[in-house]
């Protein structure tokens, strides 16, 4: 039973460029979300896709932007990168209302330089 | 809004016990989860208390009072490979973190 996937594992930008993160959930998982994680903090909630749409937003500008594909895979655009975006983003998956638990991804570790 | 706290360090024993605490402020969620992850990796499922009371599983053991906005994560039988941060997390059909609490266990 594959669990969420990832990709890249890592990423070096510069500042300014634009960046597509790509997350796959686990079977039978319809439901994704994004979430980044600086160093030493807990992870900040993005947004939430579900049935192709965004669901739920967190408090991140524009520049962050998702799509959800047919198969329920999942992409994050960030645009304009900023030296603050520099993160591990991850993704999680799960059925809606999360009651049946969230399944995490390995992450992206993004450095912006 | 919701304020979750969390201590942000704690360091322990090999062997022994230890508790983790997660105080929180939210109108209102579906349940509690606590994470554990290791540095640089993914966090993985610990446990879920969705009622009040405790949930033990194996070594781990976690308790949620909700009139009280008071959780915690007991861990028994302390090993190195226990050492790691313990995230608590409110679901309200996404998930509010705490910062974590970096736990080090010493032989």
């Amino acid at each position: 039973d594959a669990g969420v996937t990832q990709s890249p594992t890592h990423l070096i930008k510069t500042r300014g460029q634009q960046v597509t993160l790509r997350c796959s959930p686990k079977s039978g998982h319809d439901t994704v979300s994004w979430y980044q994680q600086a160093l030493g903090q807990g992870p900040q909630f993005i947004f939430q896709y579900y049935e192709e749409e965004e669901r739920q937003r967190g408090n991140f500008p524009d520049r962050f932007s998702g799509h959800q594909f047919p198969n329920y895979s999942s992409e994050l655009n960030v645009n304009a990168l900023l030296l603050g975006d520099s993160a591990l983003y991850l993704c999680a998956s799960s059925l809606p209302g999360g009651n049946y638990g969230y399944t995490f991804g390995s992450g992206t570790r993004l450095t912006v330089v | 809004g919701q304020n979750i706290d969390q201590p942000t360090e704690m360091t322990a024993t090999e062997g022994a016990i230890v508790q983790i605490n997660c105080t929180y402020q939210t109108s209102g969620f579906n349940g509690l989860f606590w994470y554990q992850q290791h540095a640089g990796e993914a966090p993985t499922f610990l446990s879920y208390n969705v009622l009040d009371g405790l949930e033990e599983k194996g070594r781990f053991s976690s308790f949620l009072s909700r009139s009280k906005g008071y959780s915690y994560l007991l861990l028994k039988e302390l090993q190195m490979k226990d050492s790691a941060s313990y995230l608590c997390a409110l679901n309200t059909d996404k998930l509010i973190f705490g910062t974590g609490t970096r736990l080090q266990v010493f032989p």
